[in-house]
């Protein structure tokens, strides 16, 4: 079975600076989908950032970006200039299809954001 | 472009009483997929319906069951109340082979 381990349950960042969560993951699959969504206070999950497993160029999205490590199964979130909007938990998941299959999550990261 | 939307925002139950969430999916749409969210964890998959049929299963029990209808809005139904199913539940939609968008929740409380 697919899992997701987030190993840093908190995170804090100053505005502006750079923060990087930590994301690893276990499956045999070669062909598989990784995301990072954003789950602020309002409870909406919102998609931060998508990567295919088959492409070697590593994702961004604006602010964010991503370090894909698929030999470690490491799948790290980059954010850059870090805004109070950014303060949220955040979770790493696992698909195996083009990410409309089941989604496997990991326990999240909460990131706090000082002004 | 309508997104995903969910009813109720929250709501109360007693244990062993039934309850019945809502989704609609966002225009365009044709598979949604439920998850229960407990609190301070990270969802876990219930179950997904593309075209009207259910499409993949976690490891929840038959109490668990759902529908999905042509216009592809989606309903969760959930027998038998127990306290541990308190949680929020989320609704995902999106194109088969596409990635998910989710809907705002459902809290709910059973006492």
């Amino acid at each position: 079975a697919q899992t997701v381990t987030q190993s840093q349950p908190e995170m804090s960042v100053q505005e502006a600076e750079t923060v990087t969560l930590s994301c690893t993951y276990d499956t045999s699959e070669s062909d598989y989908y990784l995301f990072w969504y954003k789950q602020p206070p309002s409870r909406q999950m919102i998609l931060v950032i998508r990567q295919e497993a088959y492409k070697q160029q590593n994702a961004t999205e604006n602010r964010f970006s991503v370090n894909f490590q698929k030999a470690a199964k490491s799948f790290s979130l980059k954010i850059s200039d870090s805004q109070l909007g950014d303060a949220a938990m955040y979770f790493c998941a696992y698909s195996p299809q083009g990410g409309s299959e089941k989604l496997v999550f990991g326990k999240g990261t909460k990131l706090t954001v000082n002004p | 472009e309508t997104g995903v939307t969910q009813s109720p925002t929250h709501l109360i139950k007693t244990r062993g009483q039934q309850v019945t969430l809502r989704c609609s999916s966002q225009s365009g749409h044709n598979t949604v997929s439920w998850y229960q969210q407990a609190l301070g964890q990270g969802p876990q998959f219930i179950f997904q319906y593309y075209r009207e049929e259910e499409n993949g299963r976690g490891n929840f029990p038959p109490r668990f069951s759902g529908l999905q209808f042509p216009n592809y809005s989606s309903e969760l139904n959930v027998n038998a109340l127990e306290l541990d199913d308190s949680a929020l539940y989320l609704c995902a939609s999106s194109l088969y082979y596409r990635e998910q968008y989710f809907g705002p929740g459902t809290r709910l409380t059973v006492t």
